[in-house]
C-alpha cells in the first residue's frame, strides 16, 4: 500500500470547520484514501472513504485533489468529541490487503 | 455499521501466564481479521492476519509461538498471549474484513501484565 504523510497535530475551535491535510503522492489508481479515527483508548472507527469523486457523509466530507496525491478531511462543525487521532491510509478496496497505519494526526479540539 | 466486539476489554495477569482475547463478528461473517498492538502514544502495529480455517500469517518480528492466533469460525478469532510478561502490557485491537472488503474494529482489549 502506499504511504501517507500528515502534519503530526492540529488544533480547532469548537463549531468550526477542522481540514485535516494528507499527502499520498505515490497513490496508485486502484487505491482508496480512506479515514479512521482514534479517540483515546479505543479501537479505531471507520470516518469515510473515496478514489477520486469528492465524498460527504454524516460525519464529514472528504477533497481528493484531480491528481489524487492528496486529500482533505473536512469536519465541518468540530466539537469536543472530535479531539482524536486520525488516519489517513490508502489501499486497494476490496482486496486481501492490509491496513497499516502511519502516525496519523492528533486533532485537539478546544472550546 | 458493523459490530467486531472484543471480550475482554481489559485483563490484568500476572507474569508468567497465558491470556486469551477474543474477537468477534456479530453481524456479519468474517473470512479475515487483522490483530493489532498498540503501545502507548503511538501507532497500531499490525501483528498478524488470520484466515478462517488456516495458519495465521504473522508480521515480520512478531512470534508466531508466543502470539497464537486461532480463526476456527467465521465470526471468531482468538489470540492467545503465551507465557506473558511485562512488555507484553499493550492495548491489542483486532480488525475484521466483510464479504465486501471493509474493515470493522473492536473497541480493543487493555492488556498489564505484573
Amino acid at each position: 500500500d502506499a504511504k501517507t504523510t500528515q502534519p503530526p497535530s492540529m488544533d480547532c475551535a469548537e463549531g468550526r470547520a477542522a481540514n485535516l491535510p494528507c499527502n499520498h503522492s505515490t497513490i496508485s489508481g486502484n487505491e482508496y484514501v480512506y479515514w479512521y479515527r482514534q479517540i483515546h483508548s479505543q479501537g479505531p472507527q471507520y470516518i469515510i472513504h473515496g478514489l477520486k469523486n469528492n465524498e460527504t457523509n454524516e460525519m464529514a466530507s472528504l477533497i481528493i485533489t484531480e491528481d489524487r496525491k492528496s486529500s482533505t478531511l473536512i469536519l465541518p462543525h468540530a466539537t469536543l468529541r472530535d479531539t482524536a487521532v486520525y488516519y489517513c491510509i490508502v489501499r486497494v478496496h476490496g482486496a486481501n490487503s492490509k491496513l497499516t497505519f502511519g502516525k496519523g494526526i492528533t486533532l485537539s479540539v478546544r472550546p | 455499521g458493523a459490530v467486531v466486539s472484543q471480550h475482554p476489554s481489559w485483563v490484568i495477569c500476572k507474569s508468567g501466564t497465558s491470556v486469551k482475547i477474543e474477537c468477534r463478528s456479530l453481524d456479519f461473517q468474517a473470512t479475515t481479521m487483522f490483530w493489532y498492538r498498540q503501545f502507548p502514544k503511538q501507532s497500531l502495529m499490525l501483528m498478524a492476519t488470520s484466515n478462517e480455517g488456516s495458519k495465521a500469517t504473522y508480521e515480520q518480528g512478531v512470534e508466531k509461538d508466543k502470539f497464537l492466533i486461532n480463526h476456527a469460525s467465521l465470526t471468531l478469532s482468538t489470540l492467545t498471549v503465551t507465557s506473558a510478561h511485562p512488555e507484553d502490557s499493550s492495548f491489542y485491537i483486532c480488525s475484521a474484513r466483510d464479504r465486501n472488503g471493509e474493515l470493522f474494529f473492536g473497541e480493543g482489549s487493555r492488556l498489564t501484565v505484573l
